[in-house]
């Protein structure tokens, strides 16, 4: 079974807009951490946003939050006032295993293509 | 901070040959994984190094091999190359108070 999946391939959003990419993951593990990456074409992966299992609150970080519905098991990014430098991919994943000794193990979304218009 | 180093950026094989590609994490940065994206398969872990052991390893065949130095540079080994093997290698670091993995730009390995 897919631990993460994101089920839409490519979105479009207009310009100042916001936007919600969605993420699902499975796992058995208690403890775990949910990242949001960005990947522009030149390749890099750009960290975005973090949430823990045990966080009580939503992340957000400068225009990004994250709607973590634990019982779904879901970990949308709301990206909001969105901007044409925020055309790229975008990665869910999650690390199973508590900090701080879990390892450096990601297992990856299939992505969604984020293309956002003037 | 200088980020995550990959080298080389580009490089084209050929079938049967071996390629060594090489990370250099974060100073300070002890954590090394290495990642596999390709259209096809996506994003695929192959395999992580802590303190010069491997410590978690993906579901890749033993043709792809690593190892890290003890100033946590790690090195990543694919040896008869396939045509399968063309993919953008990503490598990340991570330290010890950080939550969040850093990626390099990635090697773009292609095998015709």
């Amino acid at each position: 079974a897919q631990k993460i999946t994101q089920t839409q391939p490519g979105m479009f959003v207009q310009e100042k807009e916001a936007v919600t990419l969605d993420c699902t993951y499975d796992t058995s593990d208690p403890s775990y951490g949910l990242f949001w990456y960005k990947q522009p074409s030149s390749g890099e992966m750009i960290f975005l946003i973090y949430q823990g299992s045990y966080d009580q609150q939503n992340a957000t970080e400068g225009r990004y939050s994250l709607n973590f519905q634990k019982a779904r098991k879901s970990a949308n990014l709301v990206i909001s006032a969105s901007q044409l430098g925020d055309s790229a991919m975008y990665f869910c994943a999650m690390r199973e295993g508590g900090l701080p000794h879990a390892g450096n193990m990601l297992t990856f979304g299939g992505g969604t293509r984020l293309m956002v218009k003037p | 901070k200088a980020g995550v180093t990959q080298t080389p950026r580009y490089l084209i094989k050929t079938r049967g040959q071996q390629v060594t590609l090489s990370c250099s994490p974060i100073s300070g940065h002890r954590s090394v994984s290495w990642y596999q994206q390709t259209p096809g398969q996506g994003l695929q872990f192959l395999f992580e190094y802590f303190s010069e052991t491997q410590r978690n390893k993906g579901n890749f065949p033993g043709r792809f091999s690593g190892r890290q130095f003890s100033n946590s540079r790690s090195e990543m080994n694919v040896s008869t190359l396939e045509l399968g093997d063309s993919a953008l290698y990503l490598c990340a670091s991570r330290g010890p108070v950080n939550t969040e993995a850093f990626f390099g730009q990635g090697t773009r390995l292609t095998v015709v």
